[in-house]
């Protein structure tokens, strides 16, 4: 089956530091959507993208689709300690989640 | 407009006994998925449902497991004979069509003694 990667597995930020976390396929994808978990929580809808190069952004949050379309990343300028929980992406038909990165943000 | 609904949120079953998740779609939603979560890991696809009809179950165990999607009723993912490495939280999440983002319920988390 499809693998999607994550990486890292971990982070930890000072608050006020940016975050990136990594999202690799090994095939191609139509689209990758990007959900957030809370410590306890359950996941939540960030985003989708679609096209090739695409670029969104949401408030201090800035996605990126891959040209290839087998690559994404979530940036996060100027962490806030509720940024904190676990950014999972998914991709083909949403089956297959990413690994998923833990943020914590130290206040 | 109610969210996903998932039940119970907690349920405790010894070794042996059947375990039986209830997961209620959005209003509108046709399309319904379960995931299987172990602390601190990601979420494992088990299975993917439209109105009675199972479309990928591919994520889920041969044995003991099964799920269904009645045309009246919540989607149900029925554990048989449960063991301890059952003990998970297990989320339900649903969608209006297949590429759309997904809902998440709460979750029922899942101790076996």
């Amino acid at each position: 089956g499809q693998q999607v990667m994550q990486i890292p597995q971990y982070q930890h930020v000072q608050e006020g530091e940016d975050f990136t976390t990594y999202c690799n396929s090994s095939t191609t994808l139509s689209n990758i959507q990007w959900y957030k978990q809370r410590p306890g929580g359950h996941p939540v809808f960030l985003i989708q993208l679609v096209k090739s190069g695409e670029v969104k952004k949401q408030k201090r949050l800035t996605f990126q689709f891959g040209e290839a379309k087998k690559n994404s990343s979530l940036h996060i300028t100027a962490t806030q300690t509720t940024d904190v929980g676990t950014y999972f992406c998914a991709g083909a038909n949403q089956f297959y989640f990413g690994t998923g990165t833990s943020l914590t943000v130290i206040p | 407009n109610a969210g996903v609904m998932q039940n119970p949120r907690h349920l405790v079953r010894r070794r042996g006994q059947e375990a039986r998740l209830r997961c209620s779609p959005m209003k509108g939603h046709s399309h319904v998925y379960w995931y299987r979560q172990l602390p601190e890991e990601g979420l494992k696809f088990m299975v993917y449902l439209q109105k009675e009809n199972i479309i990928d179950e591919s994520g889920m165990p041969k044995e003991r497991f099964s799920a269904e999607f009645p045309k009246e009723g919540p989607s149900i993912l029925r554990i048989q004979q449960v063991v301890r490495g059952d003990s998970a939280a297990y989320f339900c999440a649903s969608s209006r069509r297949t590429d759309e983002k997904l809902f998440f319920g709460s979750g029922t988390q899942l101790s076996v003694l």
